[in-house]
């Protein structure tokens, strides 16, 4: 099975501008979560889409938003970035309900750098 | 606010030297625990899943045990390998299960040849 990908892997914007970044799970998979890890930080959890529809965010600003296709693929949008934005955003996909007992698979990132 | 823990930040040991870190979590209204591997230039792999107080898994040289009562869980590395250089993360997941994953901020090791 292939495994988590994500696009694109490296993003560097400038301040005001937003991005939209990319996750394809496993196939079979329905969760996808997003994660924002910044030096000297943990995973901070974003939200999590399932089946198309959000179950969770985190405490993020509404800046952070996010969408999930039939196919269960997964966008994550950040309208005017910030320079503080800069960070490695993961995604993990689990293969039932997310959170758990259910493993996530994470994706390689994408490294976004805000000038 | 949920807190997971983690300690110590980071680690060197030397190649063969047995180690062992600890993941601190709430310990009301647990669910689950989780532990993952993060190698440098790849995506965190998950080593263990555990629910049940007393838990105790292995996969290698890699074991972890969980105490749900008091909050904590150990991983432990028996023959440290220069491979095994990673961040180990732990994620703590409470109530049924619906909830999103809260995780540390990882333990950082690093072996020495």
């Amino acid at each position: 099975k292939a495994g988590v990908t994500q696009t694109p892997r490296y993003l560097i914007k400038t301040r005001g501008q937003q991005v939209t970044l990319s996750c394809s799970p496993i196939s079979g998979h329905r969760s996808v979560s997003w994660y924002q890890q910044t030096p000297g930080q943990g995973l901070q959890f974003l939200f999590e889409y399932f089946s198309e529809t959000q179950r969770n965010k985190g405490n993020f600003p509404g800046r952070f938003s996010g969408r999930q296709f039939s196919n269960s693929r997964s966008e994550m949008n950040v309208s005017t970035l910030e320079l503080g934005d800069s960070a490695l955003y993961l995604c993990a996909s689990s293969g039932t309900s997310g959170g758990g007992t259910d493993t996530q698979y994470f994706g390689p990132g994408t490294r976004l750098t805000v000038l | 606010i949920l807190n997971v823990e983690q300690s110590p930040q980071s680690l060197h040991v030397q190649e063969g030297d047995s180690t062992n870190f600890t993941c601190s979590f709430p310990s009301s209204n647990f669910y689950a625990l989780h532990w993952y591997r993060w190698e440098t230039a790849k995506s965190p792999e998950a080593l263990f899943v555990m629910t049940l107080n007393g838990d105790e898994k292995k996969k290698g040289r890699i074991s972890a045990t969980l105490n749900t009562k008091e909050g904590y869980s150990y991983l432990y590395i028996k023959g440290s390998q220069p491979e095994d250089s990673a961040t180990y993360l732990c994620a703590f997941a409470r109530y049924s299960g619906n909830t999103p994953l809260v995780f540390g901020k990882g333990t950082r090791l690093s072996v020495i040849a």
